[in-house]
């Protein structure tokens, strides 16, 4: 039962616009979310988090939002640029179960001129 | 080291072989996890640790799966009997407080 989706597999965006992407989730004891993006032949890197607390965390050009009771988070990326193309991964954790994330099966991105 | 580390990069087993991957987490990080990704699909926790301690294993197919993590080891995790079906990219990342940094993977190719 796959408890975080995103269901766009790929998204292609041109360089310099907004990257949108999606990650819905089914379970509501989920209480921390992260992004990651990865790299062929590498390790996913994390990219951002956001807390149950809060429904937006910005660092740089990557925002996170939150919308609990749509149960939907979004990952914005504002200007999109050509080393952003990757995929990226959403993850939740549920309270009490301290990392033990569960991944959506990715968003491939590909950013271009 | 700053960085996870895994070892091998790729495995080629033939079924029913026996199988072990290692990884080093970053110096400092209490918590290490295990991640099966197969066929570059979502990845499935399949256990963590707090120092040499389990921490959960909820995910770990116990009939054929194991791992430890020892003290001033890398840690490890072993498939005995290998399965076509173990085929898949491993992944192993440490923790400190919440964020989980992840290693370049081991690829196990069952035959």
């Amino acid at each position: 039962d796959q408890q975080v989706k995103q269901n766009s597999p790929s998204l292609s965006v041109q360089e310099g616009r907004i990257s949108i992407l999606n990650c819905d989730y089914t379970n509501s004891m989920f209480d921390y979310f992260l992004w990651y993006k990865k790299y062929p032949a590498e390790g996913p890197t994390f990219l951002i988090s956001i807390s149950s607390i809060k429904d937006k965390n910005e660092d740089g050009r990557f925002t996170v939002f939150l919308n609990k009771s749509a149960k939907h988070l979004s990952l914005h990326i504002v200007p999109s640029q050509p080393g952003d193309s990757a995929v990226y991964f959403c993850a939740a954790r549920e309270t009490d179960s301290w990392g033990k994330f569960q991944f959506g099966a990715g968003t491939q991105v590909v950013v271009t001129p | 080291g700053e960085e996870v580390a895994q070892t091998p990069k790729h495995l080629v087993r033939g079924e029913g072989q026996k199988a072990k991957l290692y990884c080093a987490p970053i110096k400092g990080h209490s918590y290490v996890f295990w991640y099966q990704q197969v066929l570059k699909n979502e990845f499935k926790f399949l256990i963590s640790f707090q120092n040499e301690n389990v921490f959960d294993e909820t995910g770990m197919p116990k009939e054929r799966f194991s791992a430890k993590c020892l003290p001033n080891s890398p840690c490890s995790l072993e498939i005995q009997a290998t399965k076509l079906e173990d085929s898949a990219v491993y992944f192993c990342a440490s923790s400190q407080i919440r964020e989980q940094y992840f290693g370049p993977g081991t690829r196990l190719t069952v035959t």
